[in-house]
């Protein structure tokens, strides 16, 4: 079975700027999360949608925003992108959701000059 | 506060030694708890998962839980180099069957396994 896959992988961007990212999960999952990893705050937890609708939701800006499609992919967007906005974004699907185990894809690192 | 706490080390073990990895959290209700491993410039690959129900054995990797004092271990046995790598504790505070699937992550421990 195909794992989570990720697109782009690397990105560079300028302060400014929006960015799209967008994750295809495991072949039968329903429940796609988004993660942001930085150095100085190691992983944290930006949403989760599951069948198309945004269920749960961390602590950061709205700049930050995601959709889900009907084939259970995901994209998330970043507007007006800050120099601090610059990380690993990982996608993680699951089964359901909910407390049911998370399995992570290969991120898209974003540089933002 | 939701919080999860980790010995960020390094722990560094010879080969074939066991590793012994904590991580304590924040709150006695959590149901389900994750270990990852992340190799460095890769992504969390998730090796150990275990409910409030008991320990779990697989492999060279058992994780235990103590649910009185709030922790999660993780033992890895006959440790070898490629074992060496950042380990992430993750705990999804929700009940059982919650539909919340937001994961809390400690900081991580980076393990040194040398031959």
């Amino acid at each position: 079975k195909a794992g989570v896959t990720q697109t782009p992988r690397y990105l560079i961007k300028t302060r400014g700027q929006q960015v799209t990212l967008s994750c295809s999960p495991i072949s039968g999952h329903r429940s796609v999360s988004w993660y942001q990893q930085t150095p100085g705050q190691g992983l944290q937890f930006l949403f989760e949608y599951f069948s198309e609708t945004q269920r749960n939701k961390g602590n950061f800006p709205g700049r930050f925003s995601g959709r889900q499609f009907s084939n259970s992919r995901s994209e998330m967007n970043v507007s007006t992108l800050e120099l601090g906005d610059s990380a690993l974004y990982l996608c993680a699907s699951s089964f359901s959701g909910g407390t049911h185990e998370q399995y992570f894809g290969p991120g898209t690192r974003l540089t933002v000059t | 506060q939701k919080e999860v706490e980790q010995n960020s080390g390094p722990l560094s073990v010879p080969e074939g030694a066991i590793a012994s990895l904590n991580c304590t959290y924040s709150d006695r209700g959590s149901q389900s708890f994750f270990w990852y491993r992340q190799y460095s410039g890769k992504s969390p690959e998730l090796i150990m998962f275990i409910y409030s129900n008991g320990d779990k054995e697989d492999g060279r990797f058992t994780a235990q839980l103590n649910k009185a004092s709030q922790y999660v271990s993780l033992l890895i046995r006959d440790s070898q180099p490629s074992d060496s790598a950042t380990y992430l504790c993750a705990v999804n505070f929700s009940d059982r069957g919650s539909t919340l699937g937001r994961l809390y992550f400690g900081r991580g421990t980076q393990l040194t396994v040398w031959p």
